[in-house]
């Protein structure tokens, strides 16, 4: 079982949309959670962080976790074209090891 | 400006030759980590330390070395035994705590020729 497991995608949505993206982690101490963005040939760029239970918003991102379900969620509302890139779940436990998935390609159609 | 700066942007290497990525940050972080990226692929931790001259071996380690020597710097060696190092290396770094968030470098694109 991979340490933290994301749909690789592509995920299309029509401009306008939610996108949904969606993350789950193997290690059930793990204390914090992130969802970096990545455009083709770029460097990863931190969206949000969550370290507990609930939802954190901040603009047109939320951001979900459910550490009993070992599930981490980032919501875009009012999807743009710029918002087609690599979304990046990070994990990082009491070791202070930050492990990423393997990215979803979000596509969003004009 | 505050920072993480990685050395060169592209590099080429014959194989059987080793090669050092250069990664400084000026941010006073304690910790640092190093990633690579093959095509179409998410990030896989090769090495990271935490404090000054400790360091911790990630998934891919074998075929790569590092130091910390100091806080600032954190050095990655591909050597010769790193039989595909054709691929796309990123550099990162946090305050140290576990509730902070890593911030990258620019990222080597390193090429085997």
């Amino acid at each position: 079982q991979k340490e933290v497991e994301q749909n690789s995608g592509p995920l299309s949505v029509p401009e306008g949309a939610i996108a949904s993206l969606n993350c789950t982690y193997s290690d059930r101490v793990s204390q914090s959670f992130f969802w970096y963005r990545q455009y083709s040939g770029k460097s990863p760029e931190l969206i949000m962080s969550i370290y507990s239970n609930g939802d954190k918003e901040d603009g047109r991102f939320t951001a979900q976790l459910n550490k009993a379900s070992q599930y981490v969620s980032l919501l875009i509302r009012d999807s743009q074209p710029s918002d087609s890139a690599t979304y990046l779940c990070a994990v990082s436990g009491a070791t202070n090891k930050l492990i990423f998935g393997t990215g979803t390609l979000l596509a969003v159609q004009p | 400006d505050g920072g993480i700066t990685q050395s060169p942007k592209y590099l080429f290497r014959k194989e059987g030759q080793n090669v050092t990525l250069s990664c400084e940050q000026n941010l006073n972080h304690d910790a640092m980590y190093w990633y690579r990226q093959d095509p179409g692929q998410g990030l896989r931790l090769i090495y990271y330390s935490q404090i000054v001259n400790d360091f911790q071996k990630g998934d891919i380690a074998e075929g790569y070395s590092v130091s910390r020597e100091k806080k600032e710097s954190f050095p990655l060696t591909v050597t010769s035994a790193q039989k595909n190092p054709t691929a796309f290396y990123l550099c990162a770094s946090r305050a140290g705590t576990v509730i902070t968030e890593a911030f990258f470098g620019q990222g080597t694109r390193l090429t085997v020729v």
